[in-house]
């Protein structure tokens, strides 16, 4: 089974701090996104990367960033918290190649910005 | 763009009746159309997808999605609903953008009443 992991299940940060989100995926896949959520928003995606050290931006991705530096791993760093940012933080990964590969995802963080 | 639209924001149904989750989207491309559940404080887990082939689809826990050309439809459908299935279900589409991206729908929550 794929597994994606996420660092943390909760955070609490104070506004203007540097947040740092892991994300660890086990199944050698290219492609990792990170998502936020809100209610009676959906998903959004923020960034994604198809490769090491390659990254994209999503539809949000202001006042983020990322870094891949490993093929597992996609972090996501919110450079100064604000309190717009508090929100659910999910991570996903898919495979490469064929253009309908599922993405799975972590459980989750849920970031609160005080 | 690439888009899916949910329109009601939560569907109630009494346990052991049918389910139905409504899903209609739009696309430029081929239609990869996906859905996923979210059960309380936890990541998607994917259900089902229509790459292409026969238009009824089966997924997971006994969920299956009817695709509809003619209507650009893909409801998600459950014959009898458990108690268990009371969850957020997400519909998405690929988006043709580029990179296994998908864009995802609202959500719908589901609210099964024993």
């Amino acid at each position: 089974d794929v597994k994606v992991t996420q660092s943390s299940r909760y955070l609490v940060k104070r506004t203007g701090e540097k947040v740092f989100l892991e994300c660890v995926q086990d199944m050698d896949h290219e492609n990792m996104f990170w998502y936020r959520q809100d209610p009676g928003l959906g998903l959004r995606l923020i960034y994604f990367s198809y490769d090491v050290k390659m990254k994209e931006k999503g539809d949000i991705p202001e006042g983020y960033s990322v870094s891949r530096e490993k093929k597992e791993r996609f972090s996501l760093i919110l450079e100064s918290a604000s309190t717009n940012q508090t929100s659910m933080y999910l991570c996903a990964s898919s495979a490469d190649g064929t253009s309908q590969e599922t993405q799975y995802f972590g459980p989750g963080t849920r970031l609160l910005v005080l | 763009a690439q888009s899916v639209a949910q329109p009601e924001d939560q569907v109630n149904v009494a346990e052991g009746n049918p389910l139905t989750v409504k899903c209609t989207y739009s696309v430029s491309g081929n239609p990869y159309l996906f859905w996923y559940v979210q059960y309380p404080n936890r990541g998607l887990q994917f259900l089902l997808k229509y790459i292409t082939g026969d238009n009824l689809v089966k997924g997971s826990y006994g969920f299956e999605a009817e695709f509809n050309k003619s209507q650009t439809s893909f409801h998600l459908k459950k014959p009898s609903a458990l108690v268990s299935d009371s969850a957020l279900y997400f519909c998405a589409v690929r988006d043709w953008g580029g990179n296994n991206r998908l864009a995802f729908g609202k959500g719908n929550q589901v609210v099964v009443i024993p």
